[in-house]
């Protein structure tokens, strides 16, 4: 079965530096995608990235970035000049491409430090 | 305009009542999601449809029992609510095809359960 792992509960990052954010993946499939999410406070599931697993070319969205590795099953979220409004919970997604189904890891806490 | 409405945001109840909560999305999408949010932020998917059609039913009591009219709505009704039912409620469309496209989220109910 597939699983997505994110194995940071809680970061954090001084604003204006770099932080990057961990998730790895198990599946037996070859054609898949992978999405980053962001929760804010206000609950809401914002789409930060995504990556076809097909594409070599890491996904970059401005200031967020990936670095997936398919072949150790990683997919990072890199995020850069962080800003305060940037502190949420971050959950990583795998689309499995036969039933349409996504599989969210625990999520990641960010914490933005002033 | 809202893609993914749900209604009510907040849901405060006994237990042992029965509640409902609705979705509608206005997107065109053909598959709905109905996903449990716990207190620790675990986002764990409970129902699937597509076009109407049940398509995934994970291990959710058959207190919960998911209807959807048609293809924009997807309703989530439970009976004899629990202590343990307290969660945020998530729905969620996403395209049939398209498989980089993402799901797309309402805002959430919070369920309390006094």
């Amino acid at each position: 079965a597939q699983t997505v792992t994110q194995s940071q509960p809680e970061m954090s990052v001084q604003e204006a530096e770099t932080v990057t954010l961990s998730c790895t993946y198990d599946t037996s499939e070859s054609d898949y995608y992978l999405f980053w999410y962001k929760q804010p406070p206000s609950r809401q599931m914002i789409l930060v990235i995504r990556q076809e697993a097909y594409k070599q070319q890491n996904a970059t969205e401005n200031r967020f970035s990936v670095n997936f590795q398919k072949a150790a099953k990683s997919f990072s979220l890199k995020i850069s000049d962080s800003q305060l409004g940037d502190a949420a919970m971050y959950f990583c997604a795998y689309r499995d491409p036969r039933f349409n189904k996504f599989y969210f890891g625990s999520g990641t806490k960010l914490n933005v430090k002033p | 305009d809202t893609a993914v409405s749900q209604t009510p945001k907040y849901l405060v109840t006994q237990m042992g009542n029965d509640k409902s909560i609705k979705c509608e999305q206005n997107l065109g999408h053909d598959t709905m999601y109905w996903y449990k949010q716990d207190s620790k932020k675990f986002l764990k998917i409970m129902f699937s449809y597509n076009n109407k059609e049940l398509i995934i039913n994970e291990t959710v009591p058959n207190r919960f029992s998911p209807k959807s009219p048609d293809k924009a709505h997807l309703n989530l009704h439970i009976n004899s609510l629990e202590l343990g039912d307290s969660a945020v409620y998530f729905c969620a469309s996403s395209p049939g095809q398209g498989r980089n496209q993402p799901q797309h989220f309402g805002d959430g109910t919070r369920l309390s359960i006094l």
